[in-house]
């Protein structure tokens, strides 16, 4: 597609509920990486993947977290048994060869 | 680890006044350097980089230095309008932080009329 999609938009979940946050990057973009945003605050690094594999994961807050992207192309960010301290905007983004990284416009999680 | 420092916000200015937008970086190595801006109701968007020291980076009237000396990467530009109003977030990649980019706490700037 035409640049980084991400769905839902938004997302209420009650406290305990599982969540899965979709994105598709820019089509041959092999980096893909997910941030967290809070409110008020600028996005902080989850994990990153090139192509399939996931090089880092060292930002996941805790183990109730995981990203897959099984082909390469589609990513999923999961969030098990949700926490009203998840509740932020989670953003993903490609990156080109260049450095600069092409963002979506994010999936904001309420934690009721 | 590397790091990102920027002033905080909001910074509000009249139209047509002259803006900067403070960034210092902690980074081992030599890092690329970025600013990103947020419009409201919109994503993330590049508005300039520099790779090296010494490089400028500009975009729609807006320049920033890399200066290595003084680890800074300061926004400017000469005369604001209203629709430069958004949220800009300076960030750094380099090698040692595994090339994964990372953001200061974002400035929210405000251009009035």
């Amino acid at each position: 597609g035409a640049g980084v999609s991400q769905s839902p938009r938004y997302k209420v979940a009650k406290r305990g509920q599982d969540v899965a946050l979709r994105c598709d990057p820019i089509s041959g973009h092999v980096s893909l990486f997910w941030y967290q945003q809070a409110l008020g605050q600028g996005p902080e690094f989850l994990t990153y993947f090139q192509n399939e594999a996931q090089l880092d994961k060292s930002g996941l807050p805790s183990d109730r977290f995981f990203a897959e992207r099984p082909e390469g192309s589609v990513s999923t960010l999961k969030i098990q048994r949700t926490q009203q301290e998840d509740s932020a905007v989670y953003l993903c983004a490609s990156k080109t060869n260049t450095g600069e990284l092409f963002f979506g416009e994010g999936s904001r999680l309420t934690v009721l | 680890g590397d790091s990102v420092t920027q002033m905080e916000g909001p910074v509000t200015l009249s139209e047509e006044a002259f803006l900067t937008i403070n960034c210092t970086y902690t980074a081992t190595g030599y890092p690329s350097l970025f600013w990103y801006v947020q419009y409201p109701g919109e994503g993330l968007q590049l508005l300039l980089k520099a790779t090296k020291a010494d490089d400028k980076g500009s975009n729609k009237g807006f320049e920033a230095t890399y200066r290595k000396e003084t680890t800074s990467f300061h926004l400017e530009k000469g005369s604001v309008q209203v629709s430069d109003s958004a949220v800009y977030f300076c960030a750094l990649s380099g090698r040692d932080g595994g090339f994964k980019t990372i953001f200061g706490a974002g400035t929210r700037l405000f251009v009035k009329a």
